[in-house]
């Protein structure tokens, strides 16, 4: 696509219920990146895709956070049994061709979840 | 650890104003370093990314320099217009052979008409 495509653009839901944020990334990056930007702090790193793997996982907060690759495209982060703490902008972004560390990161709109 | 500090958190300025926001950053052996813009509500727009090799780049108004020794870079904006109110951001990759990146907190701009 022209651009990082993320959905939905906001979600409510209740605490304790599960949530799947999804990210189509721009066609042909296969570098993935998934942050999340919680109020009043800087945007944190959660987990890197190459491919359809996940060589660093290592910002996912806790065993409530996975996030899952399919064809080298589409990456869907599932957060279990939420909590009030998860309300955050999950911000996704995508690189090319490899991702290494003279490429350019484009982002897309973000999902704005709120845990009530 | 790489550290990313934004100075000012946020500035307000009148139409017309040049201005510049400033970026820190701990470990200087960076690759590059990308300013990026976020309206409310918002994901991020890249804005201007700097190579570890280059001192500055251009893009219209926008004007950013890199001084890798001292840790520091500068966004520039000349002419101000109240469509340019909004975060800015800076960031560097971490050194992790990847382009996974260290933000800083932002400066939120406000341009008065």
């Amino acid at each position: 696509g022209a651009g990082v495509s993320q959905s939905p653009s906001n979600k409510v839901t209740e605490k304790g219920k599960d949530v799947e944020l999804r990210c189509d990334p721009i066609s042909g990056h296969t570098a993935l990146y998934w942050y999340r930007q919680s109020l009043g702090q800087g945007l944190e790193f959660l987990i890197y895709f190459q491919g359809n793997s996940a060589p660093d996982k290592s910002g996912l907060p806790s065993d409530r956070f996975s996030a899952e690759r399919t064809g080298g495209s589409v990456s869907t982060l599932t957060i279990q049994r939420t909590q009030q703490e998860d309300s955050a902008v999950y911000l996704c972004a995508s690189s090319s061709p490899g991702g290494g560390l003279n490429t350019e990161a484009f982002f897309g709109q973000g999902t704005r979840l709120t845990v009530v | 650890k790489q550290e990313v500090t934004q100075i000012p958190a946020a500035l307000s300025v009148p139409e017309g104003e040049n201005l510049v926001l400033n970026c820190s950053f701990t470990d200087s052996a960076i690759y590059n370093l990308q300013w990026f813009r976020q309206d409310p509500g918002k994901g991020l727009t890249s804005l201007l990314l700097i190579q570890s090799s280059q001192r500055e780049q251009t893009s219209g108004r926008l004007n950013a320099s890199l001084d890798k020794s001292s840790g520091r870079s500068t966004l520039y904006i000349a002419a101000s217009q109240p469509g340019d109110s909004a975060t800015y951001l800076c960031a560097v990759p971490m050194n992790s052979g990847y382009s996974t990146l260290t933000f800083g907190k932002g400066t939120m701009l406000l341009v008065s008409p």
